[in-house]
């Protein structure tokens, strides 16, 4: 597509329910990140694909957070037993290969009840 | 990865200068420069990218000094819309590679009329 595609733009849940998050990146771009940006703060890192593979997922805070890309195209980063303290805004970047140049997404914000 | 540092907030008026400066001492020697500007509500945007001495594009210029410890985003004559969060950001590109890229929390401009 022409940009990068995030949906659900809002989704509101109770906590303990199961969320996932779909991203569709610009086509041809390789690389995709996953960044979780709290009100008034930078994005904070979660995790990287190349491709399909998932080289880097230092950033995701505890083991409900998941994520993968199993065709090397679209991802979905899954919160499984959502907490309240998972309230924020997720967004999805993806680039070409050997670029700092990150194509944002508009975001999906979370609330957990 | 280098760290970063910028100022938290500037305050400009309208058709002033802005120059922005980030200070990193532990940059790398295949290091770039890159920065991105976020408005309220949206997804950070590329704005520039750079090495070494002076880049300039239709949005700013990035001054970088030779021993590249620290750079300056400049904004010519900036407006009310060029209030944003900008972020600057150290790290190598890798052809075929990864960059973990790390957000700071940025500089918060306000542009006043």
């Amino acid at each position: 597509g022409a940009g990068v595609s995030q949906s659900p733009r809002y989704k509101v849940t109770k906590r303990g329910q199961d969320v996932a998050l779909r991203c569709d990146p610009i086509s041809g771009h390789v690389s995709l990140y996953w960044y979780r940006q709290a009100l008034g703060q930078g994005p904070e890192f979660l995790t990287y694909f190349n491709y399909e593979a998932q080289q880097d997922k230092s950033g995701l805070p505890n083991d409900r957070f998941s994520a993968e890309r199993p065709e090397g195209s679209i991802s979905t980063l899954t919160i499984q037993r959502t907490e309240q303290r998972d309230s924020a805004m997720y967004r999805c970047a993806s680039s070409s290969s050997g670029a700092n140049v990150l194509t944002f997404g508009a975001g999906s914000r979370l609330t957990v009840l | 990865l280098a760290k970063t540092t910028q100022p938290i907030s500037m305050d400009s008026y309208e058709g002033q200068e802005v120059n922005i400066t980030c200070s990193h001492n532990n940059i790398a020697t295949n290091d770039y420069i890159t920065w991105y500007q976020q408005f309220p509500s949206q997804g950070p945007r590329f704005i520039i990218q750079g090495y070494k001495t002076k880049v300039t594009n239709e949005v700013a210029s990035l001054f970088i000094p030779a021993d590249r410890k620290s750079s300056t985003l400049s904004l010519p004559r900036v407006s009310l819309s060029d209030t944003a969060v900008y972020y600057c950001l150290v790290a190598a590109p890798l052809s075929g590679g990864y960059n973990k890229l790390i957000f700071g929390a940025g500089t918060r401009l306000a542009v006043h009329p």
